[in-house]
């Protein structure tokens, strides 16, 4: 499979629990977003990132989140000490960046509970 | 005010009728349009991308976009009812060309 690859699938964490997504981007891909939906409603943008480079970052809360993209590995969204307005599902998003006009392909999602 | 706007819906349309979906933008340098579809559950499918004014046709599919209105669409002739989802408008701006604003979404119902 060579699309965008997310793990886990779902996620069930208790408030003040630390929650790991992963995100694996199509090869070929160096470019990577990290979007958040609540129910109903559109996707919000968080973070851009290039290899081992935050982008932009202006749609992630100060406190509490923080994204990386490593020089080898998956992308990687981490929300410290979550609380349940967290619960969302977060999606992850490829592109290949070097023609900025090239749309960005889909993860099948991350669903973060906090219990 | 938003920089992607969209009419939640729903939108109903009968089968094998023309669904018409619409978006207005309100940065007058973006420079490239995108149509998701997503599916309740699922993630947002790329179904079009259009840069020019005009009109792009793909199958059922067709976009038009009007830089000077600051408005782009999404036609679906033949509606299916596999067609019923949420279609999500994204736009990038001419100097962020790589981060995307997403409209709220539209969901279409297409009724047999």
């Amino acid at each position: 499979n060579a699309g965008v690859m997310q793990n886990p699938r779902h996620l069930v964490r208790r408030r003040g629990q630390e929650a790991r997504l992963r995100c694996s981007p199509m090869k070929g891909h160096s470019h990577v977003y990290w979007y958040r939906q609540l129910p109903e409603e559109g996707l919000k943008f968080m973070v851009y990132l290039q290899k081992e480079n935050i982008i932009d970052e202006s749609g992630m809360p100060k406190e509490r989140f923080s994204a990386e993209f490593p020089k080898e590995g998956p992308s990687i969204l981490r929300i410290q000490q979550v609380v349940r307005g967290d619960s969302a599902a977060y999606f992850c998003a490829s592109s290949p960046g070097v023609n900025s006009n090239q749309p960005q392909h889909f993860g099948d999602g991350t669903r973060l509970s906090i219990l | 005010q938003k920089e992607v706007e969209q009419n939640s819906g729903p939108l109903s349309v009968p089968e094998g009728a023309i669904a018409s979906l619409n978006c207005t933008y309100s940065d007058r340098g973006s420079q490239s349009f995108f149509w998701y579809r997503q599916y309740s559950g699922k993630s947002p499918e790329l179904i079009m991308f259009i840069y020019s004014n005009g009109d792009k046709e793909d199958g059922r599919f067709t976009a038009q976009l009007n830089k000077a209105s600051q408005y782009v669409s999404l036609l679906i002739r033949d509606s299916q009812p596999s067609d019923s989802a949420t279609y999500l408008c994204a736009v990038n701006q001419e100097n962020n060309f790589n981060k995307f604003y997403f409209g709220s979404g539209t969901k279409l119902n297409v009724k047999p």
